[in-house]
């Protein structure tokens, strides 16, 4: 069986300041990883994508994230935040059933 | 990659009553999904529907409660049946184009509200 934990509820940052979303998931193999954003009212939009190969990938928005096979992670990061990131941020991940786990999602608060 | 149109995008409904949400996308797509946000909760998968078959429900959810129709490749719909306050949720659907799974596209959510 495959989870997610998105360890923090609420990320609180300056705007300009950098970026860092945990997300740590459980699953046998490499699975697939994938980190999401829904702002109010919208549906969620995928940020970035890992699958296999290169450990650090980069995505839209200037989003990236790192696979780390020994600690489970595939953290988001954005070296300067800007207020229209403020967002809810979902990790998910995804295995031999090809039916992503979500994880509850970290809500980032940006502060002017 | 596919636009989704979901419907409404929100409402407000007595306990007892039941709610049809409809999802239409701008191209056929074979495999169609229904999840369920509960507040602060991560997104949970109620049911696959598949053109021509019966949805497939996930473990804890049943047709009878989550009725759900897919007459075409493009349109589907998704029933929230004598509902309860428990059943006040965001409920997404979505699609992944030629079923893979890094050309999933997300509909704007219904938000709904049981009274």
């Amino acid at each position: 069986a495959q989870s997610v934990t998105q360890p923090d509820i609420h990320i609180t940052v300056s705007e300009g300041a950098s970026l860092e979303l945990r997300c740590n998931y459980s699953y046998g193999a490499t699975p697939y990883l994938f980190w999401y954003v829904q702002s109010p009212g919208q549906g969620l939009q995928l940020l970035l994508k890992y699958f296999s190969g290169d450990t650090l990938v980069q995505g839209i928005k200037g989003f990236e994230a790192e696979f780390k096979r020994s600690q489970s992670s595939f953290n988001l990061r954005k070296p300067s935040v800007h207020w229209s990131d403020a967002a809810e941020y979902f990790c998910a991940v995804e295995g031999g059933s090809y039916i992503p786990t979500f994880g509850r999602g970290t809500s980032l608060i940006v502060h002017p | 990659s596919a636009v989704i149109s979901q419907k409404p995008s929100r409402d407000i409904c007595q306990r007892g009553t039941s709610l049809t949400i409809q999802c239409q996308v701008d191209s056929q797509v074979t495999m169609m999904f229904w999840y369920r946000q509960q507040p602060g909760q991560s997104l949970t998968l109620i049911a696959t529907a598949n053109q021509g078959s019966e949805a497939t429900y996930e473990s804890g959810f049943v047709i009878d409660k989550f009725p759900i129709s897919r007459p075409n490749l493009t349109f589907s719909t998704l029933t929230v049946s004598n509902m309860s306050p428990e059943d006040s949720s965001i409920y997404l659907c979505s699609v992944e184009e030629g079923g893979k799974s890094w050309r999933r596209t997300f509909g704007s959510g219904t938000r709904l509200t049981v009274v």
